[in-house]
């Protein structure tokens, strides 16, 4: 199995325009997690998606920030308009979850995004 | 942090010694998990305790928990170069939700 993929690896804006994260996880995980590090604030839950379905994004800091996920093997975390203050790296997770397995988490190498 | 801290925050120690980190969090929890991320990389999980468990050992690590504290503690024994890296505990809730603490970034000096 490829891990999960994330795209872009390196994403350099400019304030004010719309960015899009990918992720794709993998093949029979049914939760998908995006998380936020940044050297202040470390790893922050944005927002995490059962079957396809969000179930918590109280993590999620403003209404800028949104996540879909329409099918099992896909999923975006979108900035629009970007600020500087986003600048992080953003990974996605994947993990199955259920009677039986343990929730460990499968992180992708991450998304570095730099807003000047 | 949404959840646990560890201490402490950064750790240098020669090879071939042991190497004690700390993750203390805030409320109950379903188990803990320990993560390490190299440079520039993703997380990769080493290591589950649950709740209902006091001790657990794989290969070079060892991992605590107490429950009462609550509080768990990584310990790496032998340690490696290669060990150099951030490590991170997770406390897993309710649901399917981990929250991450601080980290410790690790040096082991050849």
């Amino acid at each position: 199995d490829a891990g999960v993929i994330q795209s872009p690896r390196h994403e350099v804006t400019e304030m004010g325009q719309e960015v899009t994260l990918r992720c794709k996880p993998i093949s029979g995980h049914n939760s998908l997690f995006w998380y936020r590090q940044t050297m202040m604030r470390g790893l922050e839950l944005l927002i995490y998606f059962n079957n396809n379905v969000p179930i918590d994004d109280s993590g999620m800091p403003e209404d800028r920030f949104s996540a879909k996920m329409p099918n099992a093997s896909f999923s975006t975390l979108k900035i629009q308009p970007s600020e500087p203050r986003d600048s992080a790296v953003y990974f996605c997770a994947s993990s199955s979850a259920g009677t039986g397995h343990t929730g460990e988490l499968f992180f992708g190498e991450g998304s570095r995004l730099t807003v000047l | 942090s949404q959840q646990g801290e560890e201490d402490p925050q950064a750790l240098s120690i020669q090879e071939g010694e042991n190497a004690t980190m700390n993750c203390s969090y805030k409320t109950s929890i379903n188990n803990l998990q320990w993560y390490r991320q190299n440079s520039g990389r993703g997380l990769v999980h080493l290591i589950l305790i649950r709740s209902n468990e006091r001790e657990k050992h794989s290969g070079r690590l060892r991992v605590t928990l107490d429950t009462s504290k609550k509080s768990s503690s990584l310990l790496i024994t032998a340690s490696r170069a290669a060990d150099t890296a951030s490590y991170f505990c997770a406390t897993g809730l309710t649901g399917n939700q981990f929250y991450f603490g601080t980290g410790t970034s690790l040096t082991v000096i050849p």
